[in-house]
């Protein structure tokens, strides 16, 4: 099975970028779609977005004009930018590949905690 | 895109059955078939228990079981565990590419 690493800042200012690194081991990017989704400290999950092959994405709709998901195929990474973030944001963060065919989120990071502070 | 609704907190005792309904709407849980259950435990990463509103990837106990009927889709765990104690999730296909969780319930085996 495909292991999934999130890295990143731990703490972001308001107002600035959150950006995040998904790091795979185990087998190529290229040959998984990828999700991120998130989980508020003491609160339920929320999907944040999806990205196939040929790197098309879809986005919750809450948060479209934030976000970006791209592959960098070259460093079998996963990348996560959501920008304007406010204290809103603050949450564990997760990785995790997507099966299109059973439309399930299969495999998941062990994720990576983001706090919105100044 | 409102998240779908499942009760707070289902409990039950050992060898007990309990099950856990996840409520959306003819746009999500009611239009598509793929509803899929997550299982949390404290501190760690979800894990994928059923897919496809009823099927079970491998090495998901047959304990856990899915079901639908119009805008509401169930989980139920048969056989209640005390590993089974943890807090679930549904989540729904809700068109145009997009995807709703629910708000989560928590397990708690008496």
């Amino acid at each position: 099975q495909v292991q999934l690493q999130e890295s990143g800042p731990g703490l972001v200012k308001p107002s600035e970028t959150l950006s995040l690194t998904c790091s795979v081991s185990g087998n190529s990017i290229s040959s998984y779609y990828w999700s991120w989704i998130r989980q508020p400290p003491g609160k339920g999950l929320e999907w944040i977005g999806n990205i196939y092959y040929s790197g098309s994405a879809n986005y919750n709709p809450s948060l479209k004009s934030r976000v970006t998901i791209s592959e960098h195929t070259s460093k079998n990474q996963l990348s996560l930018s959501l920008t304007s973030v406010t204290a809103a944001d603050t949450a564990v963060y997760y990785c995790a590949t997507f099966d299109y065919h059973d439309q399930g989120f299969d495999n998941w990071g062990q994720g990576t905690l983001v706090t919105v502070s100044s | 895109q409102s998240a779908l609704t499942q009760p707070p907190s289902v409990s039950g005792s050992p060898g007990q059955s309990v099950t856990i309904s996840c409520t959306g709407t003819s746009g999500d849980v009611g239009a598509y078939n793929y509803v899929s259950w997550y299982q949390q435990h404290p501190g760690k990463a979800p894990k994928f228990m059923v897919y496809g509103v009823s099927k079970r990837p491998s090495g998901v106990p047959d304990r856990f079981s899915g079901s639908k009927s119009g805008n509401t889709a169930s989980l139920t765990i048969s056989g209640l565990q005390a590993e089974d104690e943890a807090d679930y999730y549904c989540c729904s296909y809700a068109g145009s590419y997009t995807y709703v969780f629910g708000t989560g319930t928590k397990v708690t085996v008496l």
